[in-house]
């Protein structure tokens, strides 16, 4: 069974620090891998797909990258903000269509 | 505006009321699915839809029920809720698997006594 693992739980840095969060996961045969945020009391919202053919992924100031031969996948935010504090989650889109894999997130605070 | 509807935002009931969580997508898409999340443990797929009258299970499917009898609906039945069943309920929806961004409703928070 997959298992999708992200590290570190909780992350809190001053504003403007560029940071890495990081996914990882244990079975390789991926379709995809997908990256999330999610804001307390809210759904969670899409920031990137990766799909297993691609290395990386980019939008704004985020990036998203993809090993999946190591099962690694790391999102890359450039210059955070206040605005960005949030809880950030990987999902792997599995073998079997349809079914997708959570890790259990990164807690995020960027203090001003 | 296009949207994933999850009813009720809230609901608490008592062990063994049948209950429904109803799902609605105004995007025409294909697939859809059911999560629940728990603290450390994070979301967990209960169901999905790949298409209508298509239904599979995911990790945690006991104790659910689903049905896709139309593309826009995904109702989630609870025939009888138990209190290990009291969780946030997601609902989610894309274009097709595996290749478009899940789109998320807002949750429904379900507690059973």
């Amino acid at each position: 069974k997959q298992e999708v693992t992200q590290i570190p739980a909780a992350l809190s840095v001053p504003e403007g620090e560029n940071l890495v969060l990081n996914c990882s996961f244990t079975d390789s045969a991926i379709y995809n891998l997908q990256w999330f945020r999610q804001d307390p009391g809210k759904g969670l919202t899409s920031l990137l797909l990766i799909q297993s053919s691609q290395r990386e992924q980019t939008s704004g100031r985020l990036n998203a990258s993809l090993d999946k031969s190591s099962g690694r996948s790391t999102l890359y935010i450039a210059a955070s903000q206040p605005g960005d504090s949030a809880t950030y989650l990987c999902a792997v889109g599995g073998s079997t269509l349809g079914r997708l894999y959570f890790g259990r997130g990164t807690q995020l605070t960027v203090w001003p | 505006e296009a949207q994933v509807t999850q009813n009720p935002r809230y609901l608490i009931t008592v062990t063994g009321k049948k209950l429904t969580v109803t799902c609605s997508q105004n995007m025409n898409h294909e697939y859809m699915s059911w999560y629940r999340q728990d603290p450390g443990l994070g979301l967990r797929q209960i169901y999905y839809s790949m298409n209508v009258e298509v239904t599979d299970k995911g990790d945690v499917p006991e104790g659910y029920k689903v049905s896709r009898k139309e593309k826009r609906n995904f109702p989630l039945i609870l025939e009888s809720p138990s209190p290990n069943q009291t969780s946030l309920y997601f609902c989610a929806s894309s274009p097709n698997r595996p290749n478009s961004p899940l789109h998320f409703g807002n949750g429904t928070r379900l507690t059973v006594t």
